[in-house]
């Protein structure tokens, strides 16, 4: 069946630098895909939505200068997490959908700012 | 807007019983509905859906769900607990099968009870 691929699992990093999360569907174009943040014991906020070519759209209140999405082909889509603070350390899941696919999620991604 | 919004951010039920969790939702639209599972630290999984075909839908691990017009509501049952079925689900709503974003509710935590 179709698979969504979210890379890396798991990630530290310093206060101040910059991340980077990868997101691809691996048997399917994923024409639309949607980054979530899901804090600790929470739901998931639906942080942005990007299509393939075009500029992501933003929920409101989610910054889009600090979480950078590009989605610049029809399987994969990035998430960058600038100048990263503690506040910032959540875990990360994408979803893809297209071509009639139900949306399928990533395993998310672990993010933790020291 | 749409919404749903789940009744028990925890249940605990014991293993071999019968298995509720609820979900009512609220949309100016016929609704997609959705139910999802999640373990620790991984993404989602799909465990059915509702797309205005038939009213009671069968899903995977043995999960069920009826959609109820008259009372807005998605709940999933199982008619027999398992350990294995220990983990967080998920009640979505979309306008749109397939590509359009989806609004969780937040969560319930189901345990099961040796």
């Amino acid at each position: 069946g179709a698979v969504v691929s979210q890379h890396p699992s798991r990630v530290i990093c310093k206060s101040g630098t910059s991340v980077k999360i990868e997101c691809r569907s691996l048997d399917f174009q994923a024409t639309t895909m949607f980054w979530y943040r899901q804090f600790p014991k929470q739901s998931l906020m639906l942080m942005a939505t990007s299509n393939e070519g075009s500029k992501a759209t933003y929920e409101q209140g989610v910054e889009k200068d600090k979480f950078l999405i590009n989605h610049a082909s029809l399987t994969l889509s990035t998430l960058t997490v600038t100048s990263a603070h503690p506040e910032d350390s959540s875990f990360y899941i994408c979803s893809a959908g297209g071509q009639g696919e139900p949306l399928h999620f990533g395993n998310g991604t672990r993010l933790t700012v020291t | 807007a749409q919404s749903v919004t789940q009744l028990g951010s925890h249940v605990s039920v014991s293993e071999g019983a019968l298995v509720l969790l609820r979900c009512n939702y609220s949309s100016s639209v016929p609704p997609y509905l959705f139910w999802y599972v999640q373990y620790p630290n991984q993404g989602l999984q799909l465990l059915l859906k509702y797309t205005s075909a038939a009213t009671l839908v069968k899903g995977i691990n043995g999960f069920e769900a009826e959609f109820k017009k008259s009372e807005t509501s998605f709940h999933l049952t199982k008619p027999s607990a398992h350990m294995s079925d220990a983990a967080e689900y998920f009640c979505a709503v979309s306008d749109n099968f397939g590509n359009e974003k989806l609004t969780f509710g937040t969560g319930t935590r189901l345990t099961i009870i040796p």
